[in-house]
């Protein structure tokens, strides 16, 4: 079965410029998560998406960052003005519901290099 | 304070021998469920195996187990019978039930590296 996709899944744009990196969850998943790995680093959770509503953007790191879902299934994380701090991977997860043993299922990220 | 700790950066273990991977935890919330993920160089994050709060036992999945002492705040993963697919870096993750954001909480990960 088809598993949550990203794309692109290479991206390097110049400083300053804005990018879009879209997830398609697995279908049925109503609970999408942004997560961001830095070179050799742990995952930091960016968002979390319930059905179309974000009820937790703490950890988006500035308001250059947002998010939003569609449908209840495509998602698209926004960077503006992109800095060379941003540059990482960037993975979506999606799960059935929330809580207990709901596994996230992960994509395969997308790498956004910033020159 | 770190909620995940994984104090090994990276790890040796001889194919065929077993190994523990080490995560230890921080949270107040009563009910939590820890998590091990592979993560191979293909970049691919996959779930190995689950722990709740209150399961009275370790859980196990094929060659996994966990090592789960929860007075200690430890979640440690042993993989036994090494194999060289193993060769990964592996996350410890949590996901506390009193955080509305549900996400989970990683370490810093241990790269293990199994040699032939």
């Amino acid at each position: 079965g088809a598993g949550v996709s990203q794309s692109p899944s290479n991206k390097v744009t110049e400083k300053g410029k804005d990018v879009e990196l879209r997830c398609d969850p697995i279908s049925g998943h109503t609970a999408l998560y942004w997560y961001r790995q830095s070179l050799g680093q742990g995952l930091e959770f960016l968002i979390y998406f319930q059905g179309n509503s974000a009820p937790d953007k703490s950890g988006l790191p500035s308001d250059r960052f947002s998010a939003e879902r569609t449908g209840g299934s495509v998602s698209t994380l926004t960077i503006q003005r992109t800095q060379q701090e941003d540059s990482a991977v960037y993975l979506c997860a999606s799960s059935l519901g929330q809580g207990g043993k709901v596994e996230q299922f992960f994509g395969p990220g997308t790498r956004l290099t910033v020159l | 304070a770190q909620k995940i700790t994984q104090t090994q950066p990276g790890m040796f273990v001889q194919e065929k021998e077993a190994v523990t991977l080490d995560c230890t935890y921080d949270t107040s919330d009563p009910s939590y469920g820890l998590f091990w993920y592979k993560q191979p160089s293909s970049g691919e994050m996959i779930f190995l195996i689950y722990q709740g709060s209150y399961d009275q036992q370790n859980a196990t999945e094929g060659r996994y187990s966990l090592n789960f002492q929860k007075a200690r705040k430890s979640a440690n993963l042993v993989i036994s019978a090494s194999q060289l697919g193993d060769s990964a870096m592996y996350f410890c993750a949590m996901r506390e039930e009193n955080n509305a954001g549900n996400m989970l909480t990683f370490g810093g990960g241990t790269r293990l590296m199994v040699k032939p």
